[in-house]
């Protein structure tokens, strides 16, 4: 089974504050994705990444950068975190076409 | 503009029952829908998925209905038990689309009182 681990699992910053979340797979999944997750929204795609290097716009980009490093890491960065970026942050891999294996999740409180 | 709607927001019924989460789309070139299971404090899972060429997928207690023709589907979960308290999120993907990309509905909170 797929593993997808992220940290920090929990995250307190302030406004301006500069943030970066992790995620890891390793089972080698060609895509990887960010998504944030709020009430009454479900998961909305923030980046997503067909391999190292590659990078693509999901569909709330606004406010966030991300970098694929490897087969296994994709970073998500908050370079001036706002109050509206409170939510909780999900990763998750999938081989191509398939199946999207979600981590467990990174809480981000900006106040 | 929501691509894919869930309904109801929030359900609740008694151990045994059947529950049904309803799930609609607009987006005619969709043709793969998974259905996600989160529980509090973990990330969804895949419970179980359909492809638009069939109008019915069962594994267990869980059955997907499609119709097409409407751009609906649901989720019956028989014989509930407590343990299927959870959020369940519709998803859909269009043909062609190799990315993987997933549209997700805002999810159905579901409560199985015993």
């Amino acid at each position: 089974e797929a593993a997808v681990t992220q940290s920090p699992r929990n995250k307190v910053t302030v406004t301006g504050g500069n943030v970066t979340l992790s995620c890891r797979q390793t089972n080698s999944h060609n895509y990887m994705y960010w998504y944030r997750q709020d009430t009454g929204h479900g998961l909305r795609l923030i980046h997503y990444s067909y391999g190292a290097g590659n990078l693509q716009i999901g569909d709330v980009p606004d406010g966030y950068k991300a970098t694929r490093t490897t087969q296994e890491d994709f970073f998500l960065l908050l370079e001036l975190a706002s109050p509206s970026q409170t939510s909780l942050y999900f990763c998750a891999s999938s081989p191509r076409r398939a199946e999207q294996f979600f981590g467990p999740g990174t809480r981000l409180t900006v106040l | 503009q929501q691509q894919v709607r869930q309904s109801p927001q929030s359900l609740t019924v008694w151990e045994g029952e059947t529950a049904i989460l309803n799930c609609s789309y607009e987006d005619s070139t969709f043709n793969y829908f998974p259905w996600y299971q989160q529980f509090p404090g973990e990330g969804p899972a895949l419970l179980i998925s359909i492809r638009s060429v069939s109008d019915k997928k069962e594994d267990g207690r869980f059955t997907i209905f499609f119709n097409k023709r409407e751009k609906k589907l649901s989720l019956h979960i028989t014989d509930s038990q407590p343990g299927d308290s959870a959020t369940y999120f519709c998803a859909a993907r269009p043909t062609g689309a190799n990315t993987g990309k997933l549209t997700f509905g805002h999810g159905t909170i579901l409560r199985v009182h015993p």
